[in-house]
């Protein structure tokens, strides 16, 4: 079955430093993929989205990539901070191609000082 | 502040109790979902409802009782669950089910069965 999987289940950077969270997708009629950051004892909160006619999207420090060839999604976080510690999860909308997201396990960013 | 509000955030319940769920959203939206998230696992859709109608039960036991009074609520009633059944619900908000688009989390109720 379709699934979304995440490279690193943890990852620690160090403050100031590039985040890089990537993602892999197996659905090739997703067309639609989101971001999510999940901080502890909270909900999910979108981050950035990005639909497949477009390879790269940028939002404010975070830019998304989209390589629909090998199907791979990378989150970056430029300048990391001690607020971006949390777990991010991608989604995709898979084959209905509406709401039924397929979400991934999720990737665990620590941010070092 | 996400524009969907879930109470209670903490719930212990035994297995033969009877409690329910509540979620509000004042975003104005006309879908709402119901997703479980159990730990090192990928969210569960659990039930969609769009326009108060349910559109979506993704197979879910029947000791789960969703309840959609109208677009701005959502219940979910618990009764005669199982300990595996403890994780977190969050509830999500959507402009509608016909495309994609961002949904809207609220901050989930943990749920503990004994």
């Amino acid at each position: 079955g379709e699934s979304v999987g995440l490279h690193l289940p943890t990852l620690s950077v160090q403050e100031g430093d590039n985040s890089i969270i990537n993602c892999a997708y197996s659905n090739s009629a997703s067309d639609y993929f989101i971001w999510y950051k999940q901080e502890s004892g909270k909900g999910p909160q979108f981050i950035i989205d990005i639909r497949s006619n477009m390879d790269k999207r940028q939002g404010q420090r975070v830019t998304v990539l989209l390589n629909k060839t090998v199907k791979h999604l990378s989150l970056q976080i430029a300048a990391t901070q001690p607020g971006d510690s949390a777990v991010y999860f991608c989604a995709e909308n898979g084959p209905s191609g509406t709401y039924k997201y397929i979400f991934g396990t999720g990737t665990r960013l620590k941010v070092l000082a | 502040e996400t524009g969907v509000t879930q109470t209670p955030r903490h719930l212990v319940m035994g297995m033969t109790n009877k409690k329910s769920l509540k979620c509000e959203q004042h975003l104005g939206h006309n879908a709402m979902y119901w997703y479980k998230q159990s730990a090192k696992k990928p969210l569960e859709l659990m039930f969609v409802y769009n326009f108060k109608e349910q559109t979506e039960n993704n197979s879910v036991p029947s000791r789960f009782s969703p309840e959609c009074p109208n677009s701005s609520h959502l219940f979910l009633h618990l009764h005669t669950l199982q300990p595996e059944d403890s994780a977190l619900y969050l509830c999500a908000s959507s402009l509608g089910t016909s495309d994609t688009g961002e949904l809207f989390f609220g901050e989930g109720s943990r749920l503990t069965v004994l």
